[in-house]
């Protein structure tokens, strides 16, 4: 079965970077995206960017672009997420999903979060 | 951006009951539509892709409909463990915008 497992919580002041890992397993294909979506506390859901684990494609939320990366490793399992700047309301647990690249690109499989704290 | 909208924002119903959630986008998505549900302290999960389509594992008194700017979540027959947070997802297109939820408690 197809499983995502995401790296630990993380602690940075206002100003750093932050790189949150999603690691994929039980795929027989490649041609999937990987999103990156967070929750601020008690708040709804947020999406972030995508990228194609295929063809390495990333594409992002206008109010996050030039603060936010998205990538893939050579091995094509494991995508990371690269926040900069960060500020306290950059708070949140961040979620990786996993979902079809083509159709109606829904998000399927989900990791089980990374909170990132941001604190002075 | 598409935006996203959802009704209620919240509601209470009891076990038994029939439930509604509306979801609108703010231009067409054709059926680019998907529900998730979440409990507290856990991850989404999908219920249904493509406005319609149920997901394996998803109980069958969960059910969606709806194309273009209209779209609704419907279940059947409220059971104890269908409290939590249901949301809606646009992916028509970039960003894959959601809505912003709508709480649902069993009285």
């Amino acid at each position: 079965q197809v499983l995502l497992v995401q790296s630990g919580a993380e602690l940075r002041k206002p100003g750093g970077s932050v790189r949150v890992s999603c690691q994929t397993s039980g795929y027989t294909f490649t041609d999937y995206y990987i999103h990156w979506v967070r929750q601020a506390p008690g708040q709804g859901l947020e999406w972030l960017g995508c990228i194609n684990l295929n063809v390495g494609g990333a594409h992002y939320a206008q109010k996050f672009q030039g603060r936010v990366s998205v990538t893939r490793d050579t091995s094509i399992t494991t995508s990371n997420m690269d926040l900069s700047r960060l500020r306290p309301d950059d708070t949140a647990i961040y979620y990786c999903a996993s979902g079809p690249a083509r159709g109606v690109r829904s998000l399927d499989y989900w990791g089980q979060g990374s909170l990132v704290t941001v604190s002075s | 951006d598409i935006q996203m909208t959802q009704s209620p924002s919240s509601l209470s119903a009891s076990v038994g009951d029939r439930v509604t959630i509306t979801c609108r986008a703010s231009q067409s998505i054709n059926n680019y539509l998907n529900w998730y549900a979440q409990k507290a302290g856990k991850a989404p999960k999908l219920l249904i892709s493509g406005a319609s389509t149920l997901q394996s594992g998803v109980p069958s008194t969960f059910s969606g409909s709806g194309s273009g700017t209209e779209f609704t979540l419907t279940i059947s027959r409220l059971q104890p463990e269908d409290f939590g947070t249901y949301y809606c997802q646009q992916s028509f297109s970039t960003p894959f915008t959601f809505g912003p939820g709508t709480k649902v408690d069993i009285k």
